[in-house]
């Protein structure tokens, strides 16, 4: 089954705990995006790759990292989490570009820094 | 900067009542996607729309790109408890076909 698999669902974590929430595609799609989702602000990019090695900011890149070493994974990192990354985080992909092809969200990771 | 509207931000009807949701940009789109997110969910695409006055039809949804390519529309009709969700507009950015602007969404509630 296509799909886009995120880990973990839920996530409780302590200011200052370094922490990755992965990300897995098998579609073999070039694009992959996280966004994160607040309440009244809607979904805002973090960062995106257009393929492997190729990374690039969003809206909103503070605070984040990512990496795309192979074309199904794009881990995002949160090296020293704050409460203020306290969000529903969303990984999505696209056979080709972003704005042009439709986008296959994961499931999602509710993260809760404390 | 480039701005995406959705109105309205609530939508409450009746079970069998009919609703729209408004996409409108301040700029000219070469394309606009919809996608529906349901209460827990992750957000569905439904469809795309490319073309000028372009209307496209999924059973009981209808989608319609407006003349100038400035805004769009999501037609239900008849609602189900089904239908329950937010739905998004997604543009794409100035002419950057890597990145999309959302709309906040529409949240449609009904009562069955």
């Amino acid at each position: 089954e296509a799909q886009v698999t995120q880990n973990p669902r839920y996530l409780i974590t302590v200011t200052g705990k370094k922490l990755t929430v992965t990300c897995s595609q098998n579609m073999n799609h070039e694009y992959m995006s996280w966004y994160r989702q607040d309440p009244g602000l809607g979904l805002r990019q973090i960062y995106y790759s257009m393929n492997v090695e190729v990374t690039d900011k969003g809206d909103v890149p503070e605070g984040y990292k990512v990496s795309r070493k192979e074309k199904r994974n794009f881990p995002l990192i949160l090296e020293s989490p704050s409460p203020n990354q306290t969000s529903l985080y969303f990984c999505a992909s696209s056979f080709q570009t972003g704005a042009e092809t439709p986008l296959h969200f994961g499931n999602g990771t509710r993260l809760t820094v404390t | 900067g480039q701005q995406v509207m959705q109105i309205p931000q609530y939508q409450h009807v009746q079970e069998g009542e009919d609703f729209t949701t408004y996409c409108n940009s301040s700029t000219t789109l070469s394309n606009i996607q919809w996608y529906k997110q349901r209460p827990g969910g992750h957000p569905v695409f439904l469809i795309q729309l490319v073309k000028s006055g372009e209307v496209k039809k999924q059973k009981r949804l209808t989608f319609q790109f407006g003349e100038a390519k400035k805004n769009s529309s999501l037609h239900i009709t008849a609602t189900q408890t089904t239908d329950v969700g937010t739905y998004f507009c997604a543009v794409p950015r100035g002419g950057n076909n890597r990145k999309l602007i959302w709309g906040l969404g529409t949240s449609l509630a009904v009562n069955p």
